[in-house]
């Protein structure tokens, strides 16, 4: 499986945007990019996913460089909710997309 | 609007003693999946079950761990004569399929401390 790099943590102020960062240079063109969040002492939860172009949902935005060697979570305003281990995951869409592969993540911090 | 439902949430047992883990998936969802999370790492892949039916074990310890979903009831994640490093947090998913991009559902978890 094709790895990601992301930054272990970051922080925010309540309501600003937050960018956060995950490269993926070895992506092959059957990857979609997944993001999870993990809460504490919660399991993990589905984000966004994206394969070329940006995604919006209720959540988060994803911003997928042209290249596709790198991808941008944004979440446009902040809450102290928010503050969760965010995933960056690739998966094939033809492969086993059960298997989750999870690194460390990048914390993020948010402050009131 | 239940979402995927684990049992115990927090699990104590002795070195030697049985833990059994149990998962309810989503309503309308088939097909389950276990995870376990070992202090301080990432959560990793174990098992994926359908009713009746085993999948992929390729995560599974080769020994003492076992999982099974039945016809009826939840699924079940079995640790025979349990150890220190089997202390962990262990986590369901369900998913209606697992064609294209579908998302996992995780439950809340279940931690196991062994004493």
């Amino acid at each position: 499986d094709a790895k990601t790099t992301q930054p272990n943590s970051m922080e925010s102020n309540e309501e600003e945007p937050v960018h956060l960062p995950c490269n993926h240079s070895t992506i092959s063109g059957t990857d979609y990019i997944h993001w999870y969040r993990q809460l504490p002492s919660q399991g993990p939860e589905y984000v966004i996913h994206g394969l070329t172009s940006n995604v919006n949902n209720r959540m988060a935005s994803l911003a997928i460089a042209e290249d596709r060697k790198s991808s941008t979570l944004i979440l446009h305003r902040a809450t102290l909710r928010d503050a969760a281990v965010y995933y960056c995951i690739l998966l094939d869409s033809g492969g086993s997309n059960y298997k989750l592969t999870f690194g460390k993540g990048t914390l993020l911090t948010v402050n009131p | 609007n239940a979402g995927v439902m684990q049992n115990p949430r927090h699990l104590v047992r002795r070195r030697g003693q049985e833990a059994r883990l149990r998962c309810s998936p989503m309503k309308g969802h088939s097909h389950v999946y276990w995870y376990r999370q070992l202090p301080e790492e990432g959560l990793k892949f174990m098992v994926y079950l359908q009713k009746e039916n085993i999948i992929d074990e390729s995560g599974m310890p080769k020994e003492r761990f076992s999982a099974e979903f039945p016809k009826e009831g939840p699924s079940i994640l079995r640790i025979q004569q349990v150890v220190r490093g089997d202390s962990a947090a262990y986590f369901c998913a369900s998913s209606i399929g697992t064609g294209g991009t579908g998302e996992l559902f995780f439950g809340e978890g279940s931690r196991l401390t062994v004493l």
